[in-house]
């Protein structure tokens, strides 16, 4: 059984703070490590898809990093705006399957 | 709009009817998926399509559930005979062979209530 952990639950965080989240996974055969941002009433958007241990990846006033050796992945979002009210779900994909795995996601209020 | 699309966006039945769900993927996709997701949970896997062969099911998949994707383009859900635990947000997504990464892109889903 494969756990994919993420926290907090949830966040409240005033317009202008910076913020980030957890995602925690296997740490054994990896394959990659997705993210998407999920807001009411519409499709899962996909931000971030990291393969390589050490991976970067930035959007705009997201970004994202990636330790595979310790099963972490962490989501920074900068100067946080009142659309970037969301759930965020990270995504787990193990060698050998297409399927993925998704935590519980972080569900961001922020306040403006 | 070139994204996923699903219908209907909602469903309410009866216990004891079967409702059948559509999902439309990206149209240069070979790969399809289906996941469902429950209430306070992540979404869950339950089948995988490339092109029109069905090559992963999920545990979760009962013999109730029953998927198909007869050209290897769009696909359709099945449910036998609801019941109350089958109520959940049904979650269509597509990726491409030629992306190595094989992100998936979702679809807004087709909510289920089973009264």
């Amino acid at each position: 059984i494969l756990n994919v952990e993420q926290s907090p639950q949830s966040l409240h965080v005033q317009e202008g703070d910076s913020t980030n989240f957890t995602c925690s996974f296997p740490s054994s055969n990896f394959y990659a490590l997705h993210w998407y941002r999920w807001e009411t009433a519409k499709s899962p958007e996909a931000l971030f898809v990291m393969t390589l241990n050490g991976d970067e990846k930035k959007k705009g006033r997201i970004s994202a990093t990636l330790n595979t050796k310790e099963g972490y992945s962490y989501l920074y979002i900068k100067g946080s705006q009142p659309e970037d009210s969301a759930t965020y779900l990270c995504a787990f994909r193990w060698a050998g399957s297409y399927q993925l795995t998704f935590g519980k996601g972080t569900k961001l209020s922020v306040i403006p | 709009d070139t994204g996923v699309s699903q219908n209907p966006r909602h469903k309410i039945t009866k216990r004891g009817q079967n409702v059948t769900f559509r999902c439309d993927p990206i149209s240069e996709h070979n790969r399809l998926y289906w996941y469902r997701q429950t209430l306070g949970q992540g979404p869950e896997f339950l089948t995988y399509f490339q092109n029109e062969a069905q090559l992963e099911k999920s545990r979760l998949l009962s013999d109730r559930f029953s998927a198909e994707r007869p050209k290897g383009s769009f696909s359709t859900l099945e449910i036998q005979r609801t019941e109350q635990g089958d109520s959940a947000m049904y979650l269509c997504a597509s990726s491409s062979r030629r992306d190595p990464t094989n992100e998936q892109f979702f679809g807004p889903g087709t909510r289920l209530t089973v009264l």
